[in-house]
């Protein structure tokens, strides 16, 4: 079956860095996203991944390891605009968006 | 602004009736999405199009959920006799085949349907 796995909720503090972690299982792969959404909103593009390693985007990066079926998005110098939900989503083989629940991340003083 | 554009933005019903949102996509975008998104859970696939041509269409889409995109351009998503478990937030994303990135999609507003 297609699968991903996020955490629910993280908490982090303002200034500090934060690792988001998915693992995923579908049917092929063509990629791996990372989508922002703030509440009441739609998801907004932060990132593409479909080799492995770290694409690096000025606060944040998202890393690949296609043979361990996991991605984490790293939020560097969180600030307190950062708090909403990170949505991991992988595209199977028939370029269909698969997506995890979303980690909701809480951004505290 | 040119982004992705969705009508109404909210839509509250009684359950029975039908109701019809409206995705203008990106102008030169070829592909069109939607997606079902309920609280605290990633949106969920319906269907897509390619140009005007709906190319495939989620198993879990019922009988009672039809969508268009007639001229390639905007699109329409119907749902008859709508029921409480339709309510949800309804994405449109589009994206363009061609592009650099030809799999990122870009998201509209979404509808926000309540069903009473």
């Amino acid at each position: 079956g297609q699968n991903i796995d996020q955490p629910t909720e993280m908490t982090a503090t303002e200034g500090a860095i934060v690792q988001i972690n998915c693992t995923y299982q579908t049917s092929g792969f063509n990629g791996l996203f990372w989508y922002q959404q703030h509440a009441g909103e739609a998801p907004t593009f932060l990132s593409y991944n479909v080799l492995d390693g770290l694409e690096e985007k000025g606060r944040f990066s998202s890393f690949l390891s296609r043979s361990k079926g996991y991605s984490y998005l790293l939020l560097k110098e969180l600030q307190m605009k950062d708090s909403a939900s990170y949505l991991c989503a992988s595209m199977d083989s028939n370029y269909q968006l698969i997506w995890g629940a979303g980690t909701k991340l809480i951004i505290k003083p | 602004d040119t982004g992705v554009s969705q009508d109404p933005r909210h839509k509250i019903t009684k359950r029975g009736q039908n109701v019809t949102f409206r995705c203008d996509p990106i102008s030169e975008h070829n592909r069109l999405y939607w997606y079902r998104q309920t609280l605290g859970q990633g949106p969920e696939f319906l269907t897509y199009f390619q140009n005007e041509a709906q190319l495939e269409k989620s198993r879990l889409l019922s009988d009672r959920f039809s969508a268009e995109r007639p001229k390639g351009s905007f699109s329409t998503l119907e749902i008859q006799r709508t029921e409480q478990g339709d309510s949800a937030m309804y994405l449109c994303a589009s994206s363009l085949e061609a592009s650099q990135r030809p799999y990122e999609q870009y998201f509209g507003p979404g509808t926000r349907l309540t069903v009473t």
